[in-house]
């Protein structure tokens, strides 16, 4: 299996721009999960979705940030407009339903917003 | 509800050296523990994990934890440090539900 993939890996985009990042899940897993890494505010959990469901998104930041997961094998998250303190490391992640299943995570889409 | 405190954000050993890694947890149903490590602009990679099986166990690259109920700790032990163990860890609990719960992390540093 490729494990998880997101795309793209670096983004530079400017203040006021919307910016997308995209994850492809491991085949099979029901689980998906969209994490914030920064120096400041370490390893933060966004939102995650079950079997294509949003469950728990009480870590969206704001309105500025949405999340979609339109099928089991893709997921969206959007920032509209972007702001430099979104400058962060976003990770996504997916695993078997369930407490006592590992996340897979992928290599991560490091944003620069200038 | 669940958290889980990483005691020490760096911890430096040298080469051949005991690693420790320390781990509390609390939880209010049985806890599965994990520990991840993430390398230098890499994503977590699982080292192990308890599921309620052998309270001690083995993980990746020689690494192994200990679950301990009376004390509510999941310490990850290395009996010899490689250089290649620099990274940092993560501790997580979860319960009932999808979600992990992470610890803040911990850098561990490796001198020759």
């Amino acid at each position: 299996d490729a494990g998880v993939i997101q795309s793209p890996r670096h983004e530079v985009t400017e203040m006021g721009q919307e910016v997308t990042l995209r994850c492809k899940p491991i085949s099979g897993h029901n689980s998906l999960f969209w994490y914030r890494q920064t120096m400041m505010r370490g390893l933060e959990l966004l939102i995650y979705f079950n079997n294509n469901v949003p469950i728990d998104d009480s870590g969206m930041p704001e309105d500025r940030f949405s999340a979609k997961m339109p099928n089991a094998s893709f997921s969206t998250l959007k920032i509209q407009p972007s702001e430099p303190r979104d400058s962060a490391v976003y990770f996504c992640a997916s695993s078997s339903t369930g407490g006592a299943y590992e996340q897979y995570f992928g290599p991560g889409t490091r944003l620069t917003v200038t | 509800a669940q958290s889980v405190t990483q005691l020490g954000s760096h911890v430096s050993v040298s080469e051949g050296a005991l690693v420790l890694l320390r781990c509390n947890y609390s939880s209010s149903v049985p806890p599965y523990l994990f520990w991840y490590v993430q390398y230098p602009n890499q994503g977590l990679q699982l080292l192990l994990k308890y599921t309620s099986a052998a309270t001690l166990v083995k993980g990746i690259n020689g690494f192994e934890a200990e679950f301990k109920k009376s004390e509510t700790s999941f310490h990850l032990t290395k009996p010899s440090a490689h250089m290649s163990d620099a990274a940092e860890y993560f501790c997580a609990v979860s319960g009932n539900t999808d979600k992990l719960i992470f610890g803040t992390g911990t850098r561990l540093q490796v001198f020759p």
